[in-house]
């Protein structure tokens, strides 16, 4: 059973546009919503986490938007670069205990 | 700082055999985890390890063993490997202080079981 559902399975961006790749949980007791950034022949790296306390969350060009009555969540790219080409991964879990599960993952491409 | 060091960093093996996947941190970090990556399943938790000396079943334990003897390694084995056991295999570790919840993630170890 799926408990993380991560949507589009790939998105392709034409350079400056928004980049949005949405994730939908089905445990309420989740408190914590970070994402990772995956290059080609890497490890995962946590991007951006939000805690439910918070609607929004903006770093740079990054922003999570938080939906705890829908119990969805999305990854905003802003100005998307071609730098910004990866595998990006949404997970949920409990804050202070790591063991997150993970969506399936959006393989994010921009084109110039 | 290299961080965390997986090893091999691929393996081709006939089913059956007996195979070891390394890992090692160097962070002094508390726990340790294995997930494994496959295409449209994203990243599933094998088994993980809050501190030396225990261990807990993640997601998909079924298959794979792990030991936790010190606080910097965190071998995962497969007794008798099957085809389905065929993915990319990642170790990550936390500090489990509770500040950012991070995961720090090797480099991966790609497994191909014949």
């Amino acid at each position: 059973q799926q408990q993380v559902k991560q949507s589009p399975q790939s998105l392709i961006v034409q350079k400056g546009g928004i980049s949005i790749i949405n994730c939908a949980y089905e445990n309420t007791a989740f408190d914590y919503f970070p994402w990772y950034q995956q290059f080609p022949g890497k490890g995962p790296a946590l991007l951006i986490a939000i805690r439910p306390d918070v609607s929004e969350k903006k770093e740079g060009r990054f922003t999570i938007s938080f939906n705890k009555s829908a119990k969805q969540f999305s990854l905003h790219i802003m100005d998307s670069q071609p730098g910004d080409s990866a595998t990006y991964f949404c997970a949920a879990g409990y804050f202070g205990n790591e063991k997150l599960t993970f969506g399936t993952g959006t393989r994010l491409t921009i084109i110039p | 700082i290299a961080g965390i060091t997986q090893a091999p960093t691929s393996q081709i093996l006939a089913a059956g055999r007996r195979m070891t996947l390394r890992c090692t941190q160097d962070m002094r970090h508390n726990a340790m985890y294995w997930y494994r990556q496959d295409l449209g399943l994203g990243l599933r938790l094998i088994h993980y390890s809050n501190t030396a000396g225990t261990t807990g079943k993640g997601e998909v334990p079924d298959g794979y063993s792990v030991s936790r003897a010190n606080t910097d390694d965190f071998p995962l084995t497969l007794a008798s490997a099957v085809p389905s056991q065929t993915s990319v295999y990642f170790c990550a570790s936390s500090t489990l202080a509770g500040n950012t919840g991070e995961l720090f993630f090797g480099e991966g170890s790609r497994l191909t079981v014949l």
